[in-house]
């Protein structure tokens, strides 16, 4: 089966500007997540989609960040204006289980690696 | 919330020997799971080994095994006959039960192979 997948792998944009991930789960996957990695760190949670509704959003500064899964499938991460603590990577993953079912492994993707300057 | 803690920063292990990376963990919940997560140097997170609450058996993958002691909340991996193709990032990774089964993880191992 295909992996999760995101694009773009890498993107390089000047503060105050706009950037936009996409993520396309494995398919037939319930649950969306977004992490922001910061280099050293380990994956913070941004926001957690079961199909098209939120989980969680607690820790997504929603001043700047927003995120969406129209049709409970792919998903696109937006900020607006970007600032330079924005630098990371940002990953995608995905589990079958609907919330319940806390055994299923996450699959990741090989995430995007946010540089702005 | 829960934390998650890996007070490890960097490991070095010879090649062919064993290594462990420890890992702690706060919660007040008696059942959840936990896992181990490699990042090698592509940035893609692979599932090593992952471990139920409830459980008193320490789960194994081949050369990878992890120490379970949930009184202790610890949860060590243990890398048996060492490869250099396990050089990576290691993250524990705590998931909780409750509603939204949110995934907790800790701030990795890095973990150097040495020829």
């Amino acid at each position: 089966e295909a992996g999760v997948a995101q694009s773009p792998r890498y993107k390089i944009i000047e503060k105050r500007q706009s950037v936009a991930f996409w993520c396309n789960p494995i398919s037939g996957h319930a649950t969306l997540y977004w992490y922001q990695q910061i280099l050293g760190q380990g994956p913070k949670l941004l926001i957690q989609f079961q199909n098209n509704g939120v989980v969680d959003d607690s820790q997504l500064p929603k001043d700047r960040f927003s995120a969406e899964r129209l049709k409970g499938v792919d998903s696109t991460l937006k900020i607006q204006p970007a600032k330079l603590e924005d630098s990371a990577v940002y990953l995608c993953a995905s589990t079958k289980s609907p919330t319940g079912l806390a055994y299923n492994e996450q699959f990741f993707g090989p995430g995007t690696r946010l540089t702005v300057l | 919330a829960q934390t998650v803690t890996q007070s490890q920063p960097e490991m070095s292990v010879q090649e062919a020997e064993t290594v462990t990376l420890s890992c702690t963990y706060d919660t007040s919940e008696s059942d959840y799971y936990l896992f181990w997560y490699k990042q090698p140097p592509s940035r893609q997170m692979i599932l090593v080994i992952r471990q139920e609450a409830y459980k008193q058996q320490n789960a194994t993958e081949n050369r990878f095994s992890v120490n379970f002691q949930k009184a202790a909340k610890s949860f060590s991996l243990k890398i048996s006959d060492s490869q250099l193709g396990d050089a990576a990032m290691y993250f524990c990774a705590y998931r909780t039960m409750n509603t939204g089964n949110q995934f907790y993880f800790g701030t990795g191992t890095s973990l150097t192979v040495i020829p």
